[in-house]
């Protein structure tokens, strides 16, 4: 079983500044198989990036995904109030199990 | 547009069942892999189980394996969870979900409490 870690645990910044949320892999992932989500207080997990850097429908151009193999990074540009949120980095590979990471809280001052 | 509702969560005692559903509509669902996700109260994600578009590939995790049985019902356009010899460890709010490339489309979740 792939184990994703994510780092920091939580993470303060000001509106405007870029946030820059880091997922790493206990093995490589298959095909770049992993996805960003986005949950606030009480909703549903909102899908961000999908494969490592694609944008789901809908989603601004201020999320973007990168990474491949162990390592792979989503960054938030121009912080706003409502990116205020747990953000969770997946894994889906071949075997079709899914794993997640742990979350990455960011909050906005 | 897309929706997957579930249903059937409640309060259960420990060693009972339920059977949670999830139905759903605005795409095609015969074609969609489907895959059940919990997540504990204050808690992160956990996967739970998949099924393939045709119900013949199926898998579990180990925490709910040899409890838990996924199941659909395609002409229902319904995913279903039966879930039985129920633990503690096993509240948490229940969510249906699609693959992430194929649209990352979740459910609002059912709340199973086991006490």
């Amino acid at each position: 079983e792939i184990v994703l870690t994510q780092s920091p645990g939580t993470v303060s910044l000001s509106p405007g500044e870029r946030a820059t949320l880091s997922c790493r892999a206990s093995q490589s992932v298959t095909s770049n198989y992993l996805a960003w989500f986005q949950q606030k207080p009480g909703q549903t997990p909102r899908l961000l990036i999908y494969d490592a850097s694609n944008r789901a429908t809908g989603i601004p151009d201020r999320f973007s995904g990168s990474g491949s193999g162990t390592d792979f990074t989503l960054t938030i540009r121009r912080l706003e109030p409502e990116d205020s949120a747990v953000y969770y980095c997946q894994q889906y590979d071949r075997s079709h199990t899914w794993t997640f990471g742990q979350g990455t809280k960011v909050e906005i001052k | 547009e897309v929706q997957l509702v579930e249903s059937g969560g409640g309060l259960i005692q420990p060693g009972g069942s339920l059977r949670l559903s999830c139905g759903a509509s605005g795409f095609t669902f015969s074609t969609y892999e489907m895959n059940w996700v919990r997540q504990a109260p204050g808690k992160g994600l956990e996967w739970v189980s998949y099924i393939s578009s045709g119900g013949s590939n199926i898998d579990y995790a180990d925490s709910v394996k040899g409890r838990f049985t996924i199941s659909r019902d395609n002409a229902q356009k319904t995913l279903y969870l039966q879930m039985n010899s129920l633990r503690a460890e096993d509240t948490a709010v229940y969510y249906c979900a699609t693959h992430p490339t194929w649209g990352g489309y979740w459910g609002q979740g059912t709340l199973v409490t086991v006490s």
